[in-house]
């Protein structure tokens, strides 16, 4: 089935620095999905990419579809404290419309040090 | 409800037991999924419902795990004859409107089973 691989798996980071973090994959896929996860809560959408090139920004995210169809990548610039947690990258494999199968990313796990 | 509710929210049972997880999705959304999400993993896909209609289970791990919303609203996760192998956080989403793009796709808190 469809894989997707993110790296890091961890960052350790100090407060106001910036973070990038990608996904890639074997297969095409044509939505790219960014979440966060928070300890005990479960994923919420950060940004939503739906066209090859495409690069969107959500406040200090921005995200950015590979022209390849086969990776993304997320950047938080200057990081503060709240940004901890995993984060996500997810593509929907169904080609149906009428539902949406999410494969998931492992998660990066981002550490922001006072 | 405000979000998507999940019950219960931890759940110790012993091996050879069934336990039966509940969701209840964000009020008048038409789709609900259920996914599994392992400690260090992503949420990995189970099943998914519009309305009451199960549209696909391949994600279901064997025939020991089904899931059902009869009325279209509420669904329940059943795994019997539990194997430890089947710890894990049980996470419910639910969407407005069944959403391909998956960017309505709203997540409950999960429901963390041990199997012991």
């Amino acid at each position: 089935g469809q894989q997707l691989n993110q790296s890091p798996q961890s960052m350790f980071i100090q407060e106001g620095e910036d973070v990038s973090m990608n996904c890639t994959s074997s297969s095409i896929f044509n939505t790219w999905l960014w979440y966060k996860q928070d300890p005990g809560e479960g994923p919420v959408l950060l940004i939503a990419l739906y066209k090859a090139g495409e690069l969107t920004s959500n406040g200090r995210l921005t995200a950015q579809f590979g022209i390849t169809r086969k990776d993304s990548f997320l950047n938080i610039s200057a990081s503060i404290p709240s940004d901890v947690g995993i984060y996500f990258c997810a593509g929907p494999t169904s080609t149906e419309t009428s539902g949406s199968r999410l494969t998931f990313g492992e998660g990066t796990q981002l550490t922001v040090n006072p | 409800g405000a979000g998507v509710s999940q019950s219960p929210r931890y759940k110790v049972t012993k091996r050879g037991q069934d336990v039966a997880l509940r969701c209840d999705p964000i009020s008048g959304h038409v789709s609900l999924y259920w996914y599994r999400q392992a400690l260090g993993q992503g949420p990995e896909f189970l099943t998914y419902f519009n309305y009451e209609a199960q549209q696909d289970k391949s994600g279901l791990p064997n025939d020991r795990f089904s899931a059902e919303r009869p009325e279209g609203s509420i669904s329940t996760l059943t795994i019997q004859r539990t194997e430890q192998r089947d710890s894990a956080m049980y996470r419910c989403a639910s969407s407005l409107v069944a959403a391909y793009s998956g960017n309505t796709i709203y997540f409950g808190e999960g429901s963390w089973l041990t199997v012991v």
